[in-house]
């Protein structure tokens, strides 16, 4: 069965930097794209940007361009997200998700469980 | 970029009721429209893609329906597991995604 499983909880401080993994089983890594998803306390969703695991092409948010950086590593099938000069408006659930069908105009169907990340001084 | 609204942001309804969810998009997005159930401290669910497609699992008492701009998602008789917040995605943008707001549905 599809599962994707993120890291665990991080507390950062501002202007630090976090990275997050999405470790994918059950299907061919690399015929995916994941999108990162994130859920600020109390909030909705807020798409963050996109990762094809099959040639690591990226499309990132416009508000995130710059602080954010997507990756995956096949030999593992884990997907990675990291956030720079973390701000306190960064605190939130991230979340990895798999695009549902295969070569694009996707929604996603699997979600890891979410990872919360703190940024507090 | 696609702005996605979803109306009301709260609906109170009786278990057993019908609860009616709307989703506006900016511009069309044809029928690439999902939505997706969050209970808290639980990842969205997959519910309803293509705009009226129930994903694997989902019981026939969740529709949706719409095209173009206006989407809705009903739920034909509300049980005590469907009390959750409810969101729309459009994805005729992919690999842009934009979620709506949401919709809260709670106990009356």
């Amino acid at each position: 069965q599809v599962q994707l499983v993120q890291s665990g909880a991080e507390v950062k401080k501002p202007g630090a930097s976090v990275k997050v993994s999405c470790k994918a089983s059950g299907y061919t890594f690399t015929s995916y794209g994941i999108s990162w998803v994130r859920q600020a306390p109390g909030q909705g969703l807020e798409w963050m940007g996109w990762i094809s695991a099959y040639n690591g092409n990226t499309n990132y948010a416009q508000k995130l361009q710059g602080r954010v950086t997507m990756t995956t590593d096949t030999s593992t099938s884990t997907a990675y997200m990291e956030l720079r000069s973390l701000r306190s408006d960064d605190t939130a659930v991230y979340y990895c998700a798999r695009d549902a069908l295969i070569g694009g105009y996707s929604y996603t169907d699997y979600w890891g469980q979410g990872t919360l990340v703190t940024v507090s001084s | 970029e696609i702005v996605m609204t979803q109306s009301p942001a709260t609906l109170s309804v009786s278990p057993g009721e019908r609860a009616t969810l709307s989703c506006r998009a900016s511009q069309s997005v044809s029928s690439n429209l999902a939505w997706y159930q969050q209970k808290p401290g639980q990842a969205p669910r997959l519910l309803i893609y293509g705009a009226s497609t129930r994903a694997t699992g989902i019981p026939a008492r969740f529709s949706g329906s719409g095209s173009g701009t206006e989407f809705t998602l009903t739920i034909s008789s509300l049980q005590s597991e469907d009390f959750a917040v409810y969101y729309c995605q459009q994805y005729n943008n992919w690999p842009s995604l934009t979620f709506g707001g949401g919709t809260k549905v709670e106990i009356k």
